[in-house]
């Protein structure tokens, strides 16, 4: 079993739909989780951090964790095309972070 | 300018050649890393540095060799490319006591 699950997708919506892209991961001793976006020939970057479970907003961008399902998510409202782009969870713990696979995603005009 | 750089960007070599993909940053951070990006497999540790004396193996370090020539260079060597090495490439960095990690544009690397 991987560390952390993520559905690769491709997920297609249609602008200003909301997003909801989920990751699973199986060890408690992981505290931190985040969320990359990754466009076409770039490099992943960074877009939400937490430690704790609940809700972290940002924007149109709100973060979840449910430590006690070992389950994170990633919701988008009002999608851009702008937002079309992969997505990755990481989850990080001492000196070590694992990512997951990524989900594709692309909202339509 | 970018923070972190990667070149080359793209390079297609051939089975049995030793290439070498290096990476420069200007952040000021001890901490550097190399992964590789699969589809279906997202983003997988080859190794790790966090400081010029430090280099620790990550996930899949089989294939490859690193070397920290300075605070701010980290590079990685293909000792004998193999095709299932053809993969993207990126570097990353991190401060110590931080856990966002800063990557590079990616080098595309092709082996045939």
């Amino acid at each position: 079993q991987k560390e952390v699950e993520q559905d690769p997708g491709p997920l297609s919506v249609p602008e200003g739909a909301i997003v909801s892209l989920n990751c699973t991961y199986s060890n408690s001793a992981f505290q931190y989780f985040m969320w990359y976006r990754q466009y076409s020939r770039k490099g992943p970057e960074l877009l939400m951090y937490t430690y704790s479970s609940g809700n972290k907003e940002d924007g149109r961008f709100t973060a979840q964790v449910d430590k006690s399902s070992k389950y994170i998510s990633l919701f988008i409202r009002d999608s851009q095309p702008s937002d079309s782009a992969t997505y990755l969870c990481a989850i990080t713990g001492g000196f070590k972070t694992i990512f997951g696979a990524g989900t594709r995603l692309f909202v339509k005009a | 300018d970018a923070d972190v750089t990667q070149t080359p960007r793209n390079r297609i070599t051939k089975t049995g050649k030793r290439i070498m993909l290096e990476c420069s940053q200007t952040k000021g951070h001890d901490r550097m890393y190399w992964y590789r990006q699969d589809p279906g497999l997202g983003l997988r540790l080859i190794y790790y540095s966090f400081d010029v004396k430090d280099i620790n193996k990550g996930e899949i370090s089989d294939g490859y060799s690193v070397s920290r020539q300075a605070q701010a260079k980290f590079s990685l060597s293909l000792e004998s490319a193999i095709p299932n090495q053809t993969a993207l490439y990126f570097c990353a960095t991190s401060e110590t006591r931080g856990d966002e990690q800063y990557f590079g544009p990616g080098t595309r690397l092709t082996v045939t």
